[in-house]
């Protein structure tokens, strides 16, 4: 079955440690995405890539860092630089890439949920 | 300024009972989608409807419906006979034709049906 999947479900980091969330989608979508929860809030964007080799911030990039070099993954790193990062993240893909006129909305995958110790 | 605003934060319902999500969006654009998704426990946001911008029709999905209305901006989905299993966190999002790839998304309702 086509899906995403992202893992560890479970993180744990270090203070001052980076730390890499995996996410691999196998149902050639263009777009991918990466978001963040925090308790009772609202999904916030944190990176999102179009194509391979090309990704833009989204609104709270700043502590965290991404790369596109396969069409089926997309890593996304939490640096040091990161002050809270204690939160779920959530990876998500879509059909449509920049050239898209039809949104088919996101498939997401489980969420991987980041604690600092 | 908030795109999609979703008041209520947190609803408890006893099972049987109808309850209704309510999600107010803004924007400029002429074109745009609305979605609704739930998530459950588990943590994975499951896809439940997509609506464009030029389809009002209100749809009907077994116990699940939506009301469409642009003259006051909302996108209301209703559980009718709500069950035990309903209970989850609803997100109501938007994506204008600017960005598509963009998604703006509510806080979320929690819903808690009761036995």
């Amino acid at each position: 079955d086509g899906g995403i999947t992202q893992s560890p479900k479970y993180l744990f980091r270090k203070e001052g440690q980076n730390v890499t969330l995996s996410c691999e989608q196998n149902l050639n979508h263009d777009a991918m995405y990466w978001y963040r929860q925090d308790p009772g809030q609202g999904l916030r964007l944190i990176y999102y890539s179009q194509i391979v080799n090309d990704f833009q911030k989204g609104d709270i990039a700043e502590g965290y860092s991404v790369s596109r070099e396969k069409k089926e993954s997309f890593p996304l790193t939490v640096t040091s630089a990161q002050k809270n990062p204690t939160a779920f993240y959530l990876c998500a893909s879509s059909i449509g890439g920049a050239a898209s006129a039809t949104n088919y909305g996101y498939t997401f995958g489980s969420g991987t949920r980041l604690t600092v110790v | 300024a908030q795109k999609v605003t979703q008041a209520q934060t947190e609803i408890s319902v006893v099972e049987k009972e109808d309850v209704t999500l309510d999600c107010v969006y803004e924007t400029r654009d002429t074109t745009y989608y609305l979605f609704w998704y739930k998530q459950p426990p588990s943590g994975e946001l499951v896809f439940l409807i997509r609506r464009n911008s030029f389809d009002e029709q209100n749809e009907i999905s077994g116990r699940y419906s939506w009301n469409f209305q642009k003259s006051t901006s909302s996108f209301n989905f209703t559980i009718t006979a709500s069950q035990v299993v309903d209970s989850a966190v609803y997100f109501c999002a938007l994506s204008e034709s600017r960005n598509f790839n963009k998604f703006y998304f509510g806080s979320g309702t929690k819903l808690n049906v009761k036995p």
